[in-house]
């Protein structure tokens, strides 16, 4: 089953700040974040753990709810360099990642 | 160390007709998933294969199979081309089973597209 997304786009001006949710009816084991830009391969964010444990990366940063089976990234004070479509993959009982359909973010000046 | 490449990079078929898209992993890598790629469904599981065995499998029909090769390299087949099998073909290699901790590179994708 495939994680949920959202919003499904999103527009900031650079040095805005975003949140991205990511909702798996399942129970997750980890959750997987990744980002393709127009043309280009997915490239590996960061991986959160069962138990809550947060990551960041640059200035971007997730969260995991073990409780609600969710997950968040957080976009904050945005760079051009991070538009692109934002995937996360979620690992539960079924041994496979399953990814969700994505949220575009784009960054203007 | 070279990332995962894919070939051909484009692909252009008929309907009916089969086509094999190849995966080369990292050098190490054991593990290599297939995704399929279609505007506004995200990447759709294939299958995954590890030390040259299936491991897993998504919800695609009997068409769509692969093989992996001692040396971790994959191949992904699909038969009797529909034109809804139109997509990116992402491969994606790991150390291990994708699994709770391991992450997964992927590579450039092979763009098919059936007429």
């Amino acid at each position: 089953q495939q994680p949920v997304q959202s919003p499904q786009a999103v527009i900031l001006r650079e040095g805005e700040d975003a949140v991205i949710n990511c909702s798996s009816s399942k129970a997750l084991y980890s959750v997987h974040w990744y980002r393709q830009k127009h043309g280009e391969a997915p490239v590996f964010l960061m991986i959160l753990l069962k138990g809550g444990e947060q990551k960041g990366h640059e200035k971007i940063s997730a969260s995991f709810n073990e409780k609600k089976q969710q997950s968040s990234l957080y976009l904050t004070a945005s760079q051009l360099s991070y538009s692109g479509t934002y995937f996360c993959g979620t690992y539960t009982n079924d041994y496979k990642l399953s990814f969700g359909a994505g949220t575009t973010v784009t960054v203007r000046a | 160390k070279a990332g995962v490449t894919q070939t051909p990079r484009y692909l252009i078929k008929t309907r009916g007709q089969q086509v094999t898209l190849s995966c080369s992993p990292i050098s190490g890598h054991r593990s290599v998933s297939w995704y399929q790629q279609t505007p506004g469904q995200g990447l759709q599981f294939l299958f995954e294969y590890f030390s040259e065995t299936q491991r897993n499998k998504g919800n695609f029909p009997g068409r769509f199979s692969g093989r992996q090769f001692s040396n971790s390299r994959s191949e992904m087949n699909v038969s009797t081309l529909e034109l809804g099998d139109s997509a990116l073909y992402l491969c994606a290699s790991s150390l291990e089973l994708a699994g709770i901790t391991d992450t997964q590179y992927f590579g450039p994708g092979t763009r098919l597209t059936v007429l």
